[in-house]
């Protein structure tokens, strides 16, 4: 059963373009979410990190909502750039632990 | 500051040979996580530790992988009698703590990548 999905896998959008990429997951227990990044070949970045008391974070082009009654979390960067490509990975956090539950990720390329 | 190191940085083994891969967290940082990223599974869990607690061992695949942390600080994951569908990155973490009602960014390191021919 996966527990944290991304929809979709892929996505395509010319420079300039916002993106919107969706996160749901399904376990309850999940109250924390963190978003990372992962250029081909590399480790994971931190992007933003979301509290279970917080409802979004934001750094600069990058703003992460949590809606954890509907089990989703959305990462929105604005105007995008080709440096923006790459692997957006989100990790749900439950109360035990604090170890990451990852989705799939999504790939995303900038096109210039 | 330094991030989170891993060596080696490429491993190539015989099926059926020991690994073990290192990891250095952050200094300061309590927690130390461990991860597997494959083509079929994605990132999943292995194990974490948080100061002198017993580590979380719930995402270890079977008792052949092993993992140890001295001091504190370095942590050696060890995989014994490797298998081809143990081929993966390997991914360290560290974060300042694993307990609480906050949570602490986790800070990844480069990852090990692991072939078993």
């Amino acid at each position: 059963k996966q527990e944290v999905t991304q929809i979709p896998a892929a996505l395509s959008v010319p420079e300039g373009e916002n993106l919107v990429l969706n996160c749901s997951f399904t376990d309850s227990a999940i109250y924390n979410l963190q978003w990372f990044r992962q250029d081909p070949g590399k480790g994971l970045t931190s992007l933003l990190l979301i509290q279970s008391s917080q409802r979004e974070q934001t750094s600069g082009r990058l703003n992460a909502s949590l809606d954890k009654s509907s089990g989703r979390s959305t990462l929105y960067i604005a105007a995008s750039q080709p440096g923006d490509s790459a692997t957006y990975l989100c990790a749900g956090i439950k109360a035990a632990g604090n170890k990451l539950t990852f989705g799939g990720g999504t790939r995303v390329l900038v096109k210039p | 500051g330094a991030g989170v190191s891993q060596s080696p940085s490429n491993k190539v083994t015989e099926k059926g040979k020991d690994v073990e891969l290192r990891c250095d967290p952050i200094s300061g940082h309590t927690a130390l996580y461990w991860y597997r990223q494959s083509l079929g599974q994605g990132l999943e869990f292995l194990i974490y530790f948080q100061g002198n607690s017993a580590p979380d061992k719930s995402g270890l695949p079977s008792d052949r992988f092993s993992a140890e942390r001295t001091g504190g600080s370095v942590s050696t994951l060890t995989i014994q009698r490797t298998q081809q569908e143990d081929s993966a990155v390997y991914l360290c973490a560290s974060s300042l703590r694993a307990s609480g009602a906050l949570t602490d960014t986790q800070y990844f390191g480069p990852g090990t990548r692991l072939t078993v021919l």
